[in-house]
């Protein structure tokens, strides 16, 4: 079956340490994106990707980063600079607007600054 | 800027009951809405999206609507049960391609 694979479902950071999200869909989707979400606050867009090795920055990029070498897989890494990175992370794909079929979201992996 | 407001924030109904959820939106420029669910601690599942030129789409015991010129779309749930309780969120996709997610409805269905 088709769809969207983060991993891991939960993850433990130290304070100073960087974290890779992983983020892989088989879908075929052009674009890929990574929202961050916080109790009370709704989905906040960090970075999100048209296209393979082209990405822009969402609405809340300061400490994190992303690449995308591939057009299945869009890593973010969270970086020492996220000075609250505790939250739940979800990655969603789509296809171009002109063949739309809606944004596919993946099963989300909380991060917890321990 | 596009704003995305959900009313109510929280729902509790008896098993049963119909139901609507209400979605609004400030920039009536958009290309499609999308409504979803999430249970706790879960990705979000797609429920129904609505391309800019609909009206609604439907699903089983769902039926969204979607009024453009008034920046309102509507959730309707019918017969309601326990397992629809989740929380509801819909987005739009504005014409330069950013989605806005509202703040979503907690929805509880009493057994």
């Amino acid at each position: 079956d088709g769809g969207i694979t983060q991993s891991p479902k939960y993850l433990f950071r130290k304070e100073g340490q960087n974290v890779t999200l992983s983020c892989e869909q088989n879908l075929n989707h052009d674009a890929m994106y990574w929202y961050r979400q916080d109790p009370g606050q709704g989905l906040r867009l960090i970075y999100y990707s048209q296209i393979v090795n082209d990405f822009q920055k969402g609405d809340i990029a300061e400490g994190y980063s992303v690449s995308r070498e591939k057009k299945e897989s869009f890593p973010l890494t969270v970086t020492s600079a996220q000075k609250n990175p505790t939250a739940f992370y979800l990655c969603a794909s789509s296809t171009p607007l002109d063949r739309w079929y809606g944004y596919t979201f993946g099963s989300g992996t909380r991060l917890t600054v321990v | 800027k596009q704003e995305v407001t959900q009313i109510p924030a929280a729902l509790s109904v008896p098993e049963g009951e119909n139901l609507v959820l209400n979605c609004s939106f400030t920039d009536s420029a958009i290309y499609n809405l999308q409504w979803f669910r999430q249970d706790p601690g879960k990705g979000l599942t797609s429920l129904l999206l609505i391309q800019s030129s609909q009206r609604e789409q439907t699903s089983g015991r769902l039926n969204a609507s979607l009024d453009k010129s008034s920046g309102r779309s509507t959730l309707y749930i019918a017969a309601s049960q326990p397992g629809d309780s989740a929380t509801y969120l819909c987005a739009v996709t504005n014409r330069d391609d950013k989605i806005i997610f509202g703040k979503g409805t907690r929805l509880h269905i009493l057994p």
